[in-house]
């Protein structure tokens, strides 16, 4: 595709729920990267793909959140049993270069509030 | 300390001035300075990105890094309504992209 793809763009989970977010970055990007950002404030690292190898999840709050790029393409987030804290835009970014050059190409994110 | 720190603001300029943003941060070894702009519940957007000590300009804005003070900043001139978002600083730190908080600028026509 043209740009940087995320779904769903919004979703209500109960407490407790899992919930996966899709990344679907542009065509031939080496480099994708999740963030979290809440409201007022700038995005936060939580990973980062150099094609399907995850090379850094220092980001990753707790082993409730789980990522995956299977193919070095298409990557998924996940979280289990969703926390009240969970509540936040999570965004993907890919990149056509390695991380240490090149800019971030931005999906629209994925809202997701936990009641 | 935060590895890249912003003025949260609110900045509020008049239009047709011109509006300062600044960034620090704290790797020294850090590679690659952007600027994102980020309208309210959309996704960030690139308007320039820096490498080199000195100012590289682009129509209206002018990015400037300092590596010495490890400092960059972002003149906006002749600002426009339209340029009321969020600014947010990143540096690529060459094992990371790293995001300041972003600072909220108005534009008031």
């Amino acid at each position: 595709g043209a740009g940087v793809s995320q779904s769903p763009r919004y979703k209500v989970a109960k407490r407790g729920q899992d919930v996966a977010l899709r990344c679907d970055p542009i065509s031939g990007h080496v480099s994708l990267f999740w963030y979290q950002q809440a409201l007022g404030q700038g995005p936060e690292f939580l990973t980062y793909f150099q094609n399907e190898a995850q090379l850094d999840k220092s980001g990753l709050p707790s082993d409730r959140f789980f990522a995956e790029r299977p193919e070095g393409s298409v990557s998924t987030l996940k979280i289990q049993r969703t926390q009240q804290e969970d509540s936040a835009v999570y965004l993907c970014a890919s990149s056509r270069e390695r991380l240490n050059t090149g800019e971030l190409f931005f999906g629209e994110g994925s809202r997701l509030t936990v009641l | 300390q935060k590895e890249v720190e912003q003025n949260s603001g609110p900045l509020s300029v008049p239009e047709g001035a011109i509006a300062s943003l600044n960034c620090t941060y704290s790797d020294r070894g850090s590679q690659s300075f952007f600027w994102y702009r980020q309208y309210s519940g959309k996704s960030p957007e690139l308007i320039m990105f820096i490498y080199s000590n000195g100012d590289k300009e682009d129509g209206r804005f002018t990015a400037q890094l300092n590596k010495a003070s490890q400092y960059v900043s972002l003149l906006i001139r002749d600002s426009q309504p339209s340029d009321s978002a969020t600014y947010l600083c990143a540096v690529n730190t060459g094992n990371q992209f790293y995001f300041g908080t972003g600072t909220s600028l108005t534009v008031i026509p």
